[in-house]
């Protein structure tokens, strides 16, 4: 069945960017999503990225979409502490259920 | 701006207990979901529902499970009996249907099973 995989875990400092990667099995996804949870919260949606498009930018936030790869990422520039969260891949498929990846823990640095 | 709501946000109940968590979904929205986050693992799909039935489950989503639209605002997440394994996270969310897909998630409801 369909999946997707992140690393579990990424430290940066306050200021430095940050790149969270997904890969995606599900070669019939239409669009891809990323997904923020904050402690104690919900699932907040950050972005996402049509599947016939490689890059879509929104001002701190730059997805990049490798197809043939399966592989996306997610990099935010100029991370501040506030970004900490978990960040979640998400990957759209042929229907409207989402399949999650693990989740990245976003550890930044003062 | 219009958001997703859950009740209750924590939720303690014995096994073997039923328990209903509710949603009140976005007005506007016609696609309606429940996933799952047991502590550590990944956020699973449960339901989905649209026109008054389930338009798509998963394998986790058996018997003991049950999901309904009372009225015209809320959805209901029903589990009959519950097991310890159900100690999780319950999310709801909801869609507009539009074509980018995207789902607005609640902020949880937090099921303890003992």
């Amino acid at each position: 069945g369909e999946d997707v995989e992140q690393s579990l875990f990424l430290s940066v400092r306050e200021g430095d960017s940050s790149v969270i990667n997904c890969t995606y099995t599900d070669s019939s996804s239409t669009y891809l999503y990323w997904y923020k949870q904050e402690p104690g919260a919900g699932l907040q949606l950050l972005t996402y990225i049509f599947s016939n498009m490689d890059m879509k930018q929104d001002q701190r936030l730059t997805v990049l979409l490798n197809k043939k790869d399966k592989h996306l990422s997610l990099r935010i520039a100029d991370t501040q502490t506030g970004d900490s969260a978990i960040y979640f891949c998400a990957d759209g498929g042929a229907t409207n259920k989402l399949i999650f990846g693990t989740g990245t823990l976003l550890a930044v640095q003062p | 701006e219009p958001e997703v709501t859950q009740t209750p946000s924590h939720q303690v109940t014995q096994m073997g207990q039923e328990v209903i968590l509710r949603c009140v979904p976005i007005s506007n929205h016609l696609y309606f979901y429940w996933y799952r986050q047991i502590l550590g693992q990944k956020v699973e799909f449960l339901v989905s529902f649209y026109n008054n039935e389930i338009s798509e489950k998963s394998e986790i989503f058996d018997d003991q499970f049950s999901v309904e639209r009372p009225d015209g605002s809320n959805f209901t997440l029903k589990i009959r009996s519950t097991k310890l394994e159900d100690s999780a996270m319950y999310f709801c969310a909801s869609s507009g249907g539009s074509v980018t897909g995207e789902l607005f998630f609640g902020e949880g409801s937090r099921l303890t099973v003992l």
